[in-house]
């Protein structure tokens, strides 16, 4: 397996402009995670879901952000517009609830470095 | 609701010298814990993780743990640090719905 994808790897935007992370879960996973790291607040959750469907979004910092998981091989993290402080570098990870084995454990994907000038 | 806690941000070693990480953890369930390492512009890897087998886990690239449930801890653990070591390190219980809880993670250093 190729593991979690995504895309794009880095990302620079300006001020106001919209950005759309997108990633792709490891075959067969049934939850999916996205999460923000920066240096002051380090490693954040944002939303997850399970089976497509949106489960906590209760990290999501404002309406400003956005995502969607429209099947279960794809999702998507949308900012807009963007600012300076959304900043970041994104995660996405996924974990197989129902197979044996995974016990919980979250599988990364390499991140999108997003400057937003 | 499940917490972790990482002692000290960053950790500086000599080259060849024991590395020790702490971690230490707060569950009402039994819980599954897990280290993870995050080399620079990478993604978080799975270096090991405990889930109610053996107490003493031994992980990738020599790293082991040892989950201690009467001190609530999972300190993780090398010999002889490597300066390929040098990375931050995180420490991270289950949750409910299969979600995480990570510590504020470890920059470990290591010099030569």
């Amino acid at each position: 397996d190729a593991g979690v994808i995504q895309s794009p790897r880095h990302e620079v935007t300006e001020m106001g402009q919209e950005v759309t992370l997108r990633c792709k879960p490891i075959s067969g996973h049934d939850y999916l995670f996205w999460y923000r790291q920066t240096m002051m607040r380090g490693l954040e959750l944002l939303i997850y879901f399970n089976n497509n469907v949106p489960i906590d979004d209760s990290g999501m910092p404002e309406d400003r952000f956005s995502a969607k998981m429209p099947n279960a091989s794809f999702s998507t993290l949308k900012i807009q517009p963007s600012e300076p402080r959304d900043s970041a570098v994104y995660f996405c990870a996924s974990t197989g609830g129902t197979i044996s084995g995974t016990y919980n454990e979250q599988f990364f994907g390499p991140g999108t470095r997003l400057t937003v000038l | 609701a499940q917490s972790v806690t990482q002692l000290g941000s960053h950790v500086s070693v000599s080259e060849g010298a024991l590395v020790l990480l702490r971690c230490n953890y707060s569950s009402s369930v039994p819980p599954y814990l897990f280290w993870y390492v995050q080399y620079p512009n990478q993604g978080l890897q799975l270096l090991l993780k405990y889930t109610s087998a053996a107490t003493l886990v031994k992980g990738i690239n020599g790293f082991e743990a040892e989950f201690k449930k009467s001190e609530t801890s999972f300190h993780l653990t090398k010999p002889s640090a490597h300066m390929s070591d040098a990375a931050e390190y995180f420490c991270a219980v289950n949750n409910a719905g299969n979600m995480l809880t990570f510590g504020g993670g470890t920059r470990l250093m290591v010099k030569p």
